[in-house]
């Protein structure tokens, strides 16, 4: 099946420091990814949709300035956490649209730990 | 923002037991799909209903989608312990549930 990685898997940074990290979509091509926040035993919240060529349209409640989202081709969007403090400190995944069957993967997620 | 409630959110049982999980919203949705997540990875996806109505086997996990498209449930017959995990519905793939986190003791 489609395989959508994500890395770093697990980055630590300190306060006040930038993280961008990568979500690639490996044997197929998306037009569209999507950006989840997701807290310990919680659900994922959808922070952004991210399309090839276009600005990223944020979800109400997420700080555009402070998320950085970059789709700047059809295989690789990135997340980039400004100014990281330790409230930022999250699982971050991505999912990718495959772009003929419509159908959506999934990365293996990356564990942001601000100190 | 359109919100799923799963319930139970928690979910202890002994291996053998048989479970309902449940997804309600108020919104009708074109789809619905049921993920299993396990801790530290990215959701993978078990099933996707579109039909009212519609009734999913997978080996021993029974999926329906609500006559109304605004609701499922996920039955699992004689849980084993590899079925531990969070298990989320999402609707039309973008708008997760709460979650149900499944403990499933030997």
């Amino acid at each position: 099946g489609a395989v959508v990685s994500q890395h770093p898997s697990r980055v630590i940074c300190k306060s006040g420091t930038s993280v961008k990290i990568e979500c690639r979509s490996l044997d197929f091509q998306a037009t569209t990814m999507f950006w989840y926040r997701q807290f310990p035993k919680q659900s994922l919240m959808l922070m952004a949709t991210s399309n090839e060529g276009s600005k990223a349209t944020y979800e109400q409640g997420v700080e555009k300035d402070k998320f950085l989202i970059n789709h700047a081709s059809l295989t690789l969007s990135t997340l980039t956490v400004t100014s990281a403090h330790p409230e930022d400190s999250s699982f971050y995944i991505c999912s990718a649209r495959e772009g003929v069957t419509g159908e959506l993967f999934f990365g293996e997620g990356s564990r942001l730990t601000v100190l | 923002t359109q919100l799923l409630e799963q319930s139970p959110q928690f979910l202890s049982i002994q291996e053998g037991e048989n479970l309902t999980v449940y997804c309600n919203s108020s919104s009708v949705f074109s789809s619905l799909q049921w993920y299993r997540q396990e801790p530290g990875e990215g959701p993978v996806l078990l099933v996707t209903v579109v039909t009212g109505g519609e009734v999913k086997k997978l080996k021993r996990l029974t999926f329906q989608f609500g006559d109304a498209r605004k609701d499922s449930s996920l039955h699992i017959t004689a849980a084993q312990p590899g079925d531990t995990g969070l298990y989320l519905c999402a609707g039309d793939q973008f708008y997760f549930g709460t979650g149900t986190s499944l403990t499933v003791i030997p």
